[in-house]
């Protein structure tokens, strides 16, 4: 089944230690997109992109980047993760134009916790 | 003023109820409207989306939007266990940005 994949779903990692998150989709969708959830809290976008087009949010702290080596794959990369980092992050992805476009999919998350 | 509101809950409600969702909304440019289903540590899925005003029903499921009040609803009749999740209420801005609500959380108890 076409999906969108994130691993680890579960990271630890301590104050200040940089850390990855990766995503990887089997949709073929041009648009791959970041999120931060925290708890009881609506996603929040953090950037976005729009094939290798990378668009950062006004208020997405520098502390967080992001990598796209291909069509399949996207990092998030936080250098010096902060106790305010702890959270879901989710991956998504969507493909404007077709039928369904404002369809994103996402993936099923990683639990951030920073220790 | 966020662009999207929602009442976070939780609401509880015995199996077999009517449960109505709502949220409003700041932009009146706002043209689609969508429904999202988070179960507990999961991403979200898309439930129903609907373009300007109007109802959409798939089965249990009725989406509702009126635009001269910048509401949207959502209805689930015969609630099952199941549907115990949180429910987001999204649009799409001007700059093609999708905007959440803060999910209510719902819990169906049988």
């Amino acid at each position: 089944d076409a999906m969108v994949i994130q691993n680890p779903r579960y990271q630890v990692t301590q104050f200040g230690k940089p850390v990855t998150l990766s995503c990887s989709q089997t949709l073929n969708h041009n648009v791959m997109y970041w999120y931060q959830q925290k708890s009881s809290q609506a996603p929040k976008l953090l950037f976005h992109y729009y094939d290798k087009d990378f668009n950062n949010e006004a208020d997405t702290p520098d502390n967080f980047q992001s990598r796209r080596p291909n069509t399949s794959f996207c990092f998030l990369d936080i250098r010096s993760p902060g106790l305010g980092d702890a959270a879901m992050y989710l991956c998504a992805t969507s493909s404007p134009g077709l039928a369904g476009a404002y369809e994103q999919f996402f993936g099923p998350g990683t639990r951030l916790t920073v220790l | 003023q966020k662009e999207v509101e929602q009442d976070p809950g939780p609401l509880s409600v015995p199996e077999g109820a009517i449960v109505s969702l709502n949220c409003t909304y700041s932009n009146s440019a706002f043209q689609y409207f969508m429904w999202y289903r988070q179960y507990s540590r999961k991403g979200p899925e898309l439930l129903m989306y609907t373009y300007s005003s109007g109802n959409k029903e798939d089965g249990r499921f009725t989406a509702q939007v009126d635009k001269s009040s910048k509401y949207i609803s959502l209805f689930i009749r015969d609630s099952q266990p199941s549907d115990s999740a949180t429910y987001l209420c999204a649009s799409y801005n001007q700059g093609g940005k999708l905007i959440f609500g803060q999910g209510t959380e719902l819990s169906v108890k049988p």
